[in-house]
């Protein structure tokens, strides 16, 4: 069945620093693909998402590119804020929206 | 607008015991869903469904039941809470696009314990 990996973290950075949070799928057909952010003690936000091959989302300073050849999907940010602490879940779906697989999440915290 | 929302956001419940998890939406959507987190697990799906009338199992649907009478509420029920059954529970709604998957909007989550 499809599935979704990414790092587990956690990851732990200090303000400003470069942020890459690494996924990669496995998947029939040619899913969407999306990145989920949870603030403590909150339900999971979209925070971007591409549905083709190189579409690149972007939200919030967060970018990433859908990369069919390499099967991956990887979160970056150029500068973290301290107020970027949460876990980041990527997630596919296929075409019908009536299967989406999460990944584990990682766990990003941004030290002042 | 609400968005999702879900009663109760806390329950404990003793082994054996039963009961309903309800979650409402007030977008018009046509998806609805029932995932629970553990650590290090994500989320896994539990049962959905694809309109008012219609549910279909996801993942892990050992133990759950659920029921969409409404196009607005999505039932979840537990008939003999067990331990394992410990978890916290997210509902999630999403429209129906004809060019594919749309985003889901998530509930705050229930959590509840099984002793």
């Amino acid at each position: 069945g499809d599935s979704v990996t990414q790092m587990e973290g956690p990851v732990t950075l200090s303000e400003e620093a470069f942020l890459t949070i690494n996924c990669t799928y496995t998947a029939t057909g040619y899913p969407s693909l999306f990145w989920y952010v949870q603030y403590p003690g909150e339900g999971l936000q979209l925070l971007l998402k591409a549905t083709k091959a190189d579409d690149k989302g972007s939200n919030k300073g967060f970018e990433a590119t859908y990369r069919k050849e390499t099967t991956s999907f990887h979160l970056e940010k150029g500068s973290v804020q301290v107020s970027d602490s949460a876990v980041y879940f990527c997630a596919l779906s296929d075409n019908y929206g009536q299967n989406f697989v999460f990944g584990p999440g990682t766990r990003l915290s941004v030290l002042p | 607008n609400a968005g999702v929302t879900q009663t109760p956001k806390f329950r404990v419940l003793k082994t054996g015991q039963s009961m309903t998890l309800l979650c409402a939406q007030d977008m018009n959507h046509e998806y609805m869903y029932w995932y629970r987190q553990d650590p290090g697990m994500g989320l896994r799906l539990i049962h959905y469904s694809v309109g008012e009338g219609t549910t279909a199992k996801g993942e892990v649907p050992d133990g759950y039941n659920v029921s969409r009478l409404k196009k607005q509420n999505f039932l979840l029920g537990l008939e003999s809470a067990a331990p394992s059954q410990t978890s916290v529970y997210f509902c999630a709604s999403s429209r129906r696009l004809a060019g594919g998957p749309n985003e889901q909007f998530f509930g705050p989550g229930t959590r509840l314990t099984v002793l």
